[in-house]
């Protein structure tokens, strides 16, 4: 059972443009959800996380859009960048994250120069 | 400051051999996850560890796989014998608990099993 659905798998932006990645989760009782960006051979890193009680957080170019009723979030990469190239996780977990990460199956973007 | 540090980060591997990953928290954290990530099934929880205490082992696929923490700064996993299936890159990664709640992966240890 898929937790968390993450959408698209792949994703081809041109530079500068804007990249959006989408999630959906089922548990009700979630109440941390990040982000995770990953390079190739290296592991993922957080790039942005957010809590239920605010509906967007900002921070640089990167965006999270929270929609609590729909159970749905989603990454926005404004003025994207070749140097934003990597797989992109979105993530959720019970107890602020100190139960663990279920994580979604990741995007591959990539940034056409 | 480190993070956190796996060995080996390659490992080819006959099947029915047995494999011993291993991981070294950052200093100071007190969880402690083992993560699995395949292109079909992408990034999977096997178990994790709170103050060296195994908490949650229901991600573990088989009882061909078992996971130690002797202490707060040492962690293998171990699968014996292991199996074509197995092929995949395995994670550690710790956190420090009531915190920010973020996780702090490692490399990874890509293990083949031939």
């Amino acid at each position: 059972q898929q937790q968390v659905k993450q959408s698209p798998q792949s994703l081809i932006v041109q530079k500068g443009g804007i990249s959006i990645i989408n999630c959906a989760y089922e548990n009700t009782a979630f109440d941390y959800f990040p982000w995770y960006q990953q390079f190739p051979g290296k592991g993922p890193a957080l790039l942005i996380a957010i809590r239920p009680d605010v509906s967007e957080k900002k921070e640089g170019r990167f965006t999270i859009s929270f929609n609590k009723s729909a159970k749905q979030f989603s990454l926005h990469i404004m003025d994207s960048q070749p140097g934003d190239s990597a797989t992109y996780f979105c993530a959720a977990s019970k107890g602020g994250g100190a139960d663990g990460l279920t994580f979604g199956k990741g995007t591959h973007l990539i940034i056409q120069p | 400051d480190a993070g956190v540090i796996q060995s080996p980060r390659h490992e080819v591997t006959e099947m029915g051999q047995e494999v011993t990953l291993r991981c070294k928290p950052i200093s100071g954290h007190n969880s402690l996850f083992w993560y699995r990530q395949t292109m079909m099934r992408g990034l999977e929880l096997l178990i994790y560890f709170n103050n060296n205490v195994p908490i949650d082992d229901s991600g573990m696929p088989e009882d061909r796989f078992s996971a130690k923490m002797p202490n707060a700064s040492f962690s293998t996993l171990k699968i014996q014998p292991s199996e074509p299936r197995d092929s995949a890159v395995y994670f550690c990664a710790s956190s420090l608990q009531g915190w920010t709640g973020e996780l702090f992966f490692g490399e990874g240890s890509r293990l083949t099993v031939l």
